[in-house]
C-alpha cells in the first residue's frame, strides 16, 4: 500500500522560502501515468491545488502561484519536493502531498499533511 | 480556470436521512473527471467518488455520484454520525485542478 509522508519547514519567516519533501514508499514511484501533487488548505479555507510533477520531471502549476513554485522529483531518494519562495502569512496552511492515479483515478492517496506557519 | 460552486454550504441532517450535495462547474468538465472527497478534522481528505460516478476502493455503497457536463451531485443514503465532515467536489479534467468551496455535513 502506498504511503506518502511530508517533512520539512514547519515555521518560515516572511519573505523566505518554504521547502517540503514527500517520501514515497510501499508502491512503485516510477510507474508511468501517475502524477505527484501538492495541495494545501489555509485555516478556514477550501483546498487549493498547488501543482504536480511526473516521475519524468514534467510539471504543471497553479497560475496563482506559478511565479513562486517549483516542484521537483528525486528519483534516487524516492521523494518529490515543493519549493515556495517569498512566503507571506497567506501561505500559512496545512500542506498535503498527494498521488493522482492514472486515467480517471483522481487523488487516490494522500499524506497526513504538515502544518507550515509563516511567522517572524 | 474551471470554478466549482457547491451547495448548500451547510447541511444539517438527522441520522438515517438521505443527503444530496450539488456541485456546478462554470464550464463543461472534460471526460466528467469530477471527484468527491470527505475531510474530517485531523485527517487527510479521503476519495469517495471519481469519474463522477465510480466509488473508490472500500467506500460504502451508501455513497453514489451522478451528473455530467457542468452539474454533478453526491448522494449519501442513510446518514450516520461517521458521515459528518466537509465534502469537496474537484475537477481533474484540466489544469489547474480546482476544488469547490465545500459542503459541511452535520449530523443532528
Amino acid at each position: 500500500q502506498l504511503l506518502l509522508q511530508e517533512s520539512g519547514s514547519e515555521v518560515v519567516k516572511p519573505s523566505q522560502t518554504l521547502f517540503l519533501t514527500c517520501g514515497v514508499s510501499g508502491a512503485s514511484f516510477n510507474v508511468g501515468g501517475f502524477s505527484w501533487h501538492w495541495i494545501r488548505q489555509a485555516p478556514g479555507k477550501a483546498l487549493e491545488w498547488i501543482g504536480y510533477t511526473f516521475y519524468s520531471g514534467g510539471t504543471s502549476y497553479n497560475p496563482s502561484l506559478k511565479s513562486r513554485v517549483t516542484i521537483s522529483v528525486d528519483r534516487d531518494r524516492k521523494h518529490f519536493s515543493l519549493r515556495l519562495t517569498s512566503v507571506t502569512a497567506a501561505d500559512t496552511a496545512m500542506y498535503y502531498c498527494v498521488r493522482e492515479g492514472a486515467g480517471d483515478w483522481a487523488f487516490d492517496s494522500w499524506g497526513q499533511g504538515t502544518l507550515v506557519t509563516v511567522s517572524s | 480556470e474551471i470554478v466549482l460552486t457547491q451547495s448548500p454550504g451547510t447541511l444539517s441532517v438527522t441520522p438515517g436521512e438521505r443527503a444530496t450535495l450539488s456541485c456546478t462547474a462554470t464550464q463543461s468538465v472534460s471526460k466528467n473527471y469530477v471527484a468527491w472527497y470527505v475531510h474530517t478534522f485531523g485527517q487527510a481528505p479521503r476519495l469517495l467518488i471519481y469519474g463522477a460516478t465510480k466509488r473508490a476502493t472500500d467506500v460504502s455503497d451508501r455513497f453514489s455520484g451522478s451528473g455530467s457536463g457542468t452539474d454533478f451531485s453526491l448522494t449519501i443514503s442513510s446518514l450516520g454520525p461517521e458521515d459528518s465532515g466537509v465534502y469537496y467536489c474537484q475537477q481533474y479534467g484540466v489544469s489547474p485542478r480546482t476544488f469547490g468551496q465545500g459542503t459541511k455535513v452535520e449530523i443532528k
